[in-house]
């Protein structure tokens, strides 16, 4: 069973300028979940997507932005660009939610995107 | 406010040492849900156990053991014999299904294991 993609693996971009990652969950896997990962902040939750409906945020500025398709891929997108934004990117899928005790969060990782902002 | 402490920021010992990873949470919610995951260098972060919060029972798994304590906040995380392949970061975790989302982990600042051959 393939693993969670994300691609790219490395990009390096300016200021001020936008950037577009992309994410392919394990298959059947609905929910997609974004994280972002820095030295000084640590593991983030940006946001999560469930049938193609943002289902949670988490604390970031609207330049960060989402989205799924309807075979459940994403593709996260953030744009004007700042030093700060540079930090590793992480996509996670989980199986669909059925009931208060599934789906608790037992998420499968991709290797992420590491974005480098100069 | 939901928090999670790793207070050990780096620990490091030679094969075959017992080593345990500590965590510290805080949640207001009586429903809560507590994970450990590895992140090896390659960068994935890989599941290791999930406890919800009305199941204190410990576990274990090979070399790995979990004691959860809710007296104490605490869900710390034990490593028999440690091996060199077990050198990696470790975070724990924890979600709040009805108030944070069932997806929503609130990590801690993660433990980085270095096991000298």
């Amino acid at each position: 069973k393939a693993g969670v993609t994300q691609t790219p693996r490395y990009l390096i971009k300016t200021r001020g300028q936008q950037v577009t990652l992309s994410c392919s969950p394990i298959s059947g896997h609905r929910s997609v979940s974004w994280y972002q990962q820095t030295p000084g902040q640590g593991l983030q939750f940006l946001f999560e997507y469930f049938s193609e409906t943002q289902r949670n945020k988490g604390n970031f500025p609207g330049r960060f932005s989402g989205r799924q398709f309807s075979n459940s891929r994403s593709e996260m997108n953030v744009s004007t660009l700042e030093l700060g934004d540079s930090a590793l990117y992480l996509c996670a899928s989980s199986v669909p939610l059925a009931g208060a005790s599934s789906n608790t969060g037992e998420l499968f990782f991709g290797e992420g995107s590491r974005l480098t902002v100069l | 406010a939901q928090k999670v402490t790793q207070a050990q920021t780096e620990i490091s010992v030679v094969e075959k040492e017992d080593v345990t990873l500590d965590c510290v949470y805080e949640t207001r919610d009586t429903t809560y849900y507590l994970f450990w995951y590895k992140q090896p260098p390659s960068g994935e972060l890989v599941f290791l156990i999930r406890r919800n919060s009305f199941d204190e029972q410990n576990e274990i798994s090979g070399r790995y053991s979990w004691n959860f304590q809710k007296s104490t906040s605490s869900f710390n995380f034990t490593i028999t014999a440690s091996q060199v392949v077990d050198s990696a970061v470790y975070f724990c975790a924890l979600s709040e299904p009805f108030s944070g989302g069932y997806n929503k982990l609130i990590f801690g600042a993660g433990t980085r294991l270095a096991v000298h051959p």
